[in-house]
C-alpha cells in the first residue's frame, strides 16, 4: 500500500496525558499537513510541512500541540497536557507540490483520539 | 463569514436521480478547487479536482466552476446508495509565502434512498 498511513488508528488517553501520534505521506510527496475534524465539521487546518520546514501553524493551535517531520518524509504530532477538548479524529494529508497553484491533497485514515 | 460555505443537508436524492451540491468561497485569488467525499468514521476521499472556469466530467461526476461568482458545484448523476455520505468542498488559500493551505467546507450529507 502506498498511500498516507497514520499510527495509532485509535488511541484512548486520560485527561493530562501526553499523545503522539505519526504520519507515512506518499513517498514521493513533498508537503505534509495535520488537519482535526470533529463531528459536523470538516478538516480544521492545523499545520503543514514543506520537506522538513514548518511553513506554518494555526492560530487556533495551542502551545500543547507540536508537530516535527524532522527528515522530510514522516511526521508525528504531540498534545501535551491533553484536554476533553482534544477528542476529535486527526487527519494527515500529503501532496506533490510543484509550480503554480495546482496541488492535490490525499488523506491517510485518521488517527481517532478520545479523552475521558 | 466562514471562508467555505456548503449546505449541510441532509441533501434526500432517490436513486438514479441527480445529486446537486453547491459550494462558495470568499477568497478571491483561490486557484485551486476540490471535491471529497467521506464515509461515517471514514477520512476524506478526493473525487474531483477543478482549476479553471466551465465543467469537468468523470464518470458520473461533474464538478462546474465559476471564478467570476466563486461558486463551485458538484453533480453527481444517477445517484446511487454507496454515494450516500458527506461531501466536503476545500479550497486552496493564498497565504504569505505560497499556495499552502487549504480550507474545508462543513460538508453536505447526502442520502440517496432507493
Amino acid at each position: 500500500d502506498t498511500g498516507v498511513s497514520q499510527n495509532p488508528r485509535h488511541k484512548i488517553t486520560k485527561r493530562g496525558q501526553n499523545v503522539t501520534f505519526r504520519c507515512d505521506p506518499i513517498s514521493e510527496h513533498n508537503r505534509l499537513y495535520w488537519y482535526r475534524q470533529t463531528l459536523g465539521q470538516g478538516p480544521e487546518f492545523l499545520t503543514y510541512f514543506q520537506n522538513e520546514a514548518q511553513l506554518e501553524k494555526s492560530r487556533l493551535l495551542s502551545d500543547r500541540f507540536s508537530a516535527e517531520r524532522p527528515k522530510g518524509s514522516f511526521s508525528t504530532l504531540e498534545i501535551q497536557r491533553t484536554e476533553q477538548g482534544d477528542s476529535a479524529m486527526y487527519l494527515c494529508a500529503s501532496s506533490l507540490r510543484k509550480a503554480g497553484p495546482q496541488e492535490t491533497q490525499y488523506f491517510g485514515p485518521g488517527t481517532r483520539l478520545l479523552v475521558l | 463569514q466562514k471562508e467555505v460555505e456548503q449546505n449541510s443537508g441532509p441533501l434526500s436524492v432517490p436513486e438514479g436521480a441527480i445529486a446537486s451540491l453547491n459550494c462558495t468561497y470568499s477568497d478571491r485569488v483561490s486557484q485551486s478547487f476540490f471535491w471529497y467525499r467521506q464515509y461515517s468514521g471514514k477520512s476524506p476521499e478526493l473525487i474531483m479536482s477543478i482549476y479553471s472556469n466551465g465543467d469537468k466530467e468523470d464518470g458520473r461526476f461533474t464538478a462546474q466552476l465559476n471564478k467570476a461568482s466563486q461558486y463551485v458545484s458538484l453533480l453527481i448523476r444517477d445517484s446511487q446508495p454507496s454515494d450516500s455520505a458527506t461531501y466536503l468542498c476545500a479550497v486552496n488559500i493564498m497565504t504569505t509565502d505560497s499556495w499552502g493551505k487549504f480550507q474545508f467546507g462543513a460538508g453536505t450529507q447526502v442520502v440517496v434512498t432507493p
